[in-house]
C-alpha cells in the first residue's frame, strides 16, 4: 500500500476565496474519511463517504463546505468563501470495512495545511 | 454524545524513565478504541485497537490496556524518538455514532535525553 496521499500539503488563500483539496485513498479501500484538526485539539470529524455515498456530515460542516467522492476512489473538499476560522489541518483518512475484508481501522494522510489571511 | 478525556496534557520523562498515559472515554457502546502517534505538521499514525475490556495489545516500548472506562498507554524506558502526541479516540456503535471516530485533545510526550 502506499497510504493515503493529499494534495496540496499546504495552502494559503485570502478570505472569500475558494479552495479544493483532494485525498487519494489507499486502494480497494472503500470508506473515505474528513477530519479537520485545529492546534492543540484533536482532530474532529467532518463527513465520511462509503464507496461514493456520502454518508453521513456533522454538524460541524456549514453549508459553504462540500465534499464528493464522484467514482468511489479520490474524493475532494471544496471550502467557499473562506473565513478566517477555517484555517486549520485538513485530514483525510480511508478504511475498509470488515465486509470489504478489512478491520475498519481508519489511516491518515498528511493533512492539508490551510491558511485563510 | 461520545466523550474522550485525555490525561495530562503535556508530558516530559527522561529517557528510560516509564510512565502511562490516561484515556477517559463515554459511549453508548464500544465498537472500538483507538490509539495513535501524531508528530508535528504530519497526519496521525495508527499504533493500536482495542475492543473490549481486558484487552491488551504491545508494540515495541508501548502497550495499550483497556477497560470499561478507560485506556492506558503504559510507555516502558522511552527514547527520545518516542517524543510525539499521542491521541486517544474512540468509535461507538450508537446511532449517534456512525462510523466517526470522535478524538480525545492527546498527550504531547516530550523524552528527553
Amino acid at each position: 500500500d502506499t497510504g493515503v496521499s493529499q494534495d496540496p500539503r499546504h495552502k494559503i488563500t485570502k478570505r472569500g476565496q475558494n479552495v479544493t483539496f483532494r485525498c487519494d485513498p489507499i486502494s480497494e479501500h472503500n470508506r473515505l474519511y474528513w477530519y479537520r484538526q485545529t492546534l492543540g485539539q484533536g482532530p474532529e470529524f467532518l463527513t465520511y463517504f462509503q464507496n461514493e455515498a456520502q454518508l453521513e456530515k456533522s454538524r460541524l460542516l456549514s453549508d459553504r463546505f462540500s465534499a464528493e467522492r464522484p467514482k468511489g476512489s479520490f474524493s475532494t473538499l471544496e471550502i467557499q468563501r473562506t473565513e478566517q476560522g477555517d484555517s486549520a489541518m485538513y485530514l483525510c483518512a480511508s478504511s475498509a470495512t470488515r465486509l470489504a475484508g478489512g478491520t475498519d481501522t481508519q489511516y491518515f494522510g498528511p493533512g492539508t495545511r490551510l491558511t485563510v489571511l | 454524545e461520545d466523550q474522550v478525556t485525555q490525561s495530562p496534557e503535556a508530558l516530559r520523562l527522561q529517557e528510560g524513565e516509564s510512565s502511562s498515559l490516561n484515556c477517559s472515554y463515554t459511549v453508548s457502546g464500544l465498537r472500538g478504541l483507538f490509539w495513535y502517534r501524531q508528530d508535528p505538521g504530519k497526519g496521525p499514525e495508527f499504533l493500536f485497537t482495542l475492543y473490549s475490556a481486558g484487552e491488551e495489545k504491545e508494540k515495541e516500548r508501548l502497550k495499550a490496556t483497556l477497560t470499561k472506562k478507560e485506556s492506558f498507554l503504559h510507555i516502558t524506558a522511552p527514547k527520545p524518538e518516542d517524543s510525539a502526541t499521542y491521541l486517544c479516540a474512540v468509535q461507538g456503535i450508537g446511532e449517534t455514532s456512525g462510523s466517526r471516530l470522535t478524538f480525545g485533545e492527546g498527550t504531547q510526550l516530550t523524552v528527553n535525553p
